[in-house]
Formats: C-alpha cells, structure tokens, sequence
C-alpha cells in the first residue's frame, strides 16, 4: 500500500518560514509527479503547488508563488515544500497528494496532513 | 482559473436513499473531473476519475456521470460510512481546482 507522510508543520510568526517534508513508500517514486494540496480550518481545499516526477518541473498557484519552493530528492523518496514570508492566510493542513497521471491530478494516494498554523 | 460549484451545499438523507450530487464548471473542463470523500480529521480519498471511472477499491454504489461542465455524483443506495464531505476536482485547465464541497448528512 503506498505510503505518504507528512511532516515539518508548526506553528510559525507571520512572515516566517517553513519547510514540509513528504516521505513517500511503496510505490516507484520518481515515475509519479507530487502535488500539495492544503485546507484551511473549516474550508475546502485548495491545490497549491507541484513537483513533475524528474524534479525538473515545478508548478505554483499564484498566491504563493515567489514565496513557495517545491523540491524533491528522488534517492530519499522525499518532496519537500519550503515555505518563506508566510502569512496568516496560509495556515492550512496541508497534504502531499501523489498524481495519478500528472500533478494535475486526480490525486489516488494523499498522506495525513501536517498543520501549519502562521500568527503572532 | 475554472470555477466548480457544487450542489447542494448540503444534503440529508437516510441510509438506504440515493445521493445524487452535483458539480458544474464555469467552463468545459471535458471528461477531466474527479471525486473525493473527505471525512472529518481524515484526508480526502478518491472515488471517481475522468467523470466515471471508479477508483481501485471503490465499492460499486458510487458512479460518476457527466462531461463539458455538467457532472453527477451518484451514491446508490446509502451506507452509514458514506456520510462525508465529498469534492470535485478539475484537472483539464491551469491550476487544478476543486469544488467548495457537498456535506452529505444523515436525516
């Protein structure tokens, strides 16, 4: 059964930073692109970033981009998401979600979530 | 960016009824649509993909219909675990968008 694993969430002061980190298993990594989705308490969710499976192509929303970095290191099975000058709108669960067929989606495995809460 | 709305907003039904569900596209997303439950403190799990493929492991009382920007999320008969949120999600355009969701509760 493949694996997701979320983790690297906290709290943080606006305009601080962040970095997530998706651990992924059982299933052959680098052939799959990686996706972050998050959800704001209470709210729906929201496609934020995305990784293509080589590494070579990342993809942004628009409301985080200059602010987010997508990566990954396929000898650690591991996408990462740095996230700098945070802002209070940006607390969120957020999941790494692994694309089906691209980081477009749909999205068939999703990990637990981790919790990023920005505020003073 | 695609808008989906979903409807209704809300739905009570008993076990056993049937759930249809709605999601409309602000503008043709194709047969690029899929569905997710989402249980409270769970993450999202995908049901449908490509508007009416079941994912694996998905049981057979859940069908998706529908293309261009018209889809049907359809729970045949109702099982008590079904009571969740459900979502849409588009992948034909940039960026990928999901619906605001239908929380399916019971009656």
């Amino acid at each position: 059964e493949v694996q997701l694993v979320e983790s690297g969430g906290g709290l943080v002061q606006p305009g601080g930073s962040l970095r997530l980190s998706c651990a992924a298993s059982r299933f052959s990594f680098r052939s799959y692109d990686i996706s972050w989705v998050r959800q704001a308490p209470g709210k729906g969710l929201e496609w934020v970033s995305g990784i293509s499976g080589g590494g070579g192509t990342t993809y942004y929303v628009d409301s985080v981009k200059g602010r987010f970095t997508v990566s990954r290191d396929n000898s650690l099975n591991t996408v990462y998401l740095q996230m700098n000058s945070l802002r209070a709108e940006d607390t969120a669960i957020y999941y790494c979600a692994k694309g089906q067929y691209s980081v477009y989606g749909p999205f068939d495995d999703w990990g637990q979530g981790t919790l990023v809460t920005v505020s003073s | 960016e695609i808008v989906l709305t979903q409807s209704p907003v809300t739905l009570s039904l008993s076990p056993g009824e049937r759930a249809t569900l709605s999601c409309r596209a602000s503008q043709s997303v194709s047969t690029y649509l899929a569905w997710y439950q989402q249980k409270p403190g769970q993450a999202p799990r995908l049901l449908i993909y490509d508007a009416s493929n079941r994912a694996t492991g998905i049981p057979a009382r859940f069908s998706g219909s529908g293309s261009g920007t018209d889809f049907i999320l359809t729970i045949s008969s109702l099982e008590p675990e079904d009571f969740a949120v459900y979502y849409c999600q588009q992948r034909n355009n940039w960026p990928p968008t999901f619906g605001q969701g239908t929380k399916l509760e019971i009656k």
